[in-house]
């Protein structure tokens, strides 16, 4: 039982490259989340997916889509990378029951881009 | 997702408890009282949750007092282990799942 698993775990990118990452996770969830967390800072939610077949924008989705490609996987790509998508990223997942908020999320350890 | 105010950072020494309070003024009926933990370099870990009075777990203790306007994530005696950023997060209707900037907790020897 692996969790949530991201890959890349380190990317380097030139401004204006594209590149996707990837999530799984093994838990058979609903849910799943993408994350950015730049230095110092909390957590930001870039889009989340509900459930399989749908997404939605988070706090901050400018210069990403996403793509739930099944219950298992949750990509986000970068169309034109950007310096200011420098971050770490993180994917987690969860079994959401709406109007029941006594579930734990788990997330994946993390995506460091450095966009150059 | 009722909003969460937490203090932006501690300081506390080896062997002491430490106390983190949580505001949430417009938690809703159905909303549970959850707290993360992440350490440097890693994503955040689900360590306790709660709705009323006291959950204590290996980790942690929640204290909610009866109004459920706010809730105190304990840690007892912590080591230079438990410096982490802790986040409180409350209910979740909508799916969203955010985070705010979290408490750094930081322990000294």
């Amino acid at each position: 039982n692996a969790g949530v698993t991201q890959t890349p775990k380190f990317q380097v990118l030139k401004t204006g490259q594209s590149m996707t990452l990837q999530c799984a996770q093994d838990m058979n969830h609903n849910s799943m989340y993408w994350y950015r967390q730049d230095p110092g800072m909390g957590l930001r939610l870039i889009y989340y997916s509900a459930s399989e077949g749908t997404t939605d924008k988070g706090e901050v989705p400018n210069g990403y889509n996403v793509s739930r490609l099944n219950k298992r996987e949750f990509s986000l790509r970068l169309e034109s990378a950007a310096p200011s998508q420098t971050s770490v990223y993180f994917c987690a997942s969860m079994d959401f029951a709406l109007g029941v908020s006594d579930t734990e999320a788990f997330f994946g350890q993390g995506t460091r881009l450095t966009v150059v | 997702l009722a909003k969460t105010t937490q203090p932006i950072s501690m300081d506390s020494y080896e062997g002491q408890e430490v106390n983190i309070t949580c505001s949430h003024n417009n938690i809703a009926t159905n909303d549970y009282i959850t707290w993360y933990q992440q350490f440097p370099s890693q994503g955040p870990r689900f360590i306790i949750q709660g709705y009323k009075t006291k959950v204590t777990n290996e980790v942690a203790s929640l204290f909610i007092p009866a109004d459920r306007k706010s809730s105190t994530l304990s840690l007892p005696r912590v080591s230079l282990s438990d410096t982490a950023v802790y986040y409180c997060l409350v209910g979740d209707n909508d799916y969203k799942l955010s985070f705010g900037a979290g408490t750094t907790v930081t322990v000294r020897a």
